[in-house]
């Protein structure tokens, strides 16, 4: 059980393009979900936190205009990066609340992109 | 604000011998520990966990973890790495009250077979 997915698991745009990521919660309905970046050899930086039917909040510095989410269902937040530059590139993991259960998180597989 | 102290960046072990890594902490308040293990082209799992009670905790694959509040540390042990051990690992920490997960800034583990 437990089972977070995002798709796609890669992912090569051009400059000034937008990504759209998904995350999905298989098993179980997570009313929060978060999405962190990590670079090479680096730890997971939580970008956002988004909660259903509400707005996410994001962490200081991470630019809600570019990095946008969406919890639109208990088992479905997407990030999408918008107008997206090399710069961007980087592993982009989200991971899921279950409804009830307050400190646990599943991580989903994560999603590589490559801004060209 | 809580925050994650891995002091190990690089491990290097040989197949069979022990292992601790070192995580600490800064919250004064109660914590809620995690180990996280990232494997070579896979996503994050979780290794163990502590939110109350023993504060030596088993999780899976052989390893533990020993929460000691005075030292603010929560260190991973094996007593015996195997190959497939290799990986990146992660201590994370959530204050209570605090929905957001804090992590270290990871531990690359390499055994030598």
């Amino acid at each position: 059980g437990a089972v977070v997915s995002q798709h796609p698991s890669r992912v090569i745009c051009k400059s000034g393009t937008s990504v759209k990521i998904e995350c999905r919660s298989l098993d179980f309905q997570a009313t929060t979900m978060f999405w962190y970046r990590q670079f090479p050899k680096q730890s997971l930086m939580l970008m956002a936190t988004s909660n259903e039917g509400s707005k996410a909040t994001y962490e200081q510095g991470v630019e809600k205009d570019k990095f946008l989410i969406n919890h639109a269902s208990l088992t479905l937040s997407t990030l999408t990066v918008t107008s997206a530059h090399p710069e961007d590139s980087s592993f982009y993991i989200c991971s899921a609340r279950a409804s009830g259960r307050t400190y646990e998180q599943y991580f989903g597989p994560g999603t590589r992109l490559t801004v060209t | 604000a809580q925050s994650v102290s891995q002091h190990n960046h690089h491990v290097i072990l040989s197949e069979a011998a022990s292992l601790e890594l070192g995580c600490n902490y800064s919250y004064g308040g109660t914590v809620n520990l995690f180990w996280y293990v990232q494997y070579p082209g896979q996503h994050l799992q979780l290794l163990l966990k502590y939110f109350s009670g023993d504060p030596l905790v088993k999780g899976i694959k052989g390893f533990e973890a020993e929460f000691i509040k005075s030292k603010f540390s929560f260190n991973l042990r094996k007593p015996s790495v195997q190959w497939s051990d290799t990986a990146e690992y992660f201590c994370a920490v959530i204050s209570f009250g605090n929905e957001k997960l804090t992590f270290g800034t990871g531990t690359r583990l390499t055994i030598i077979p």
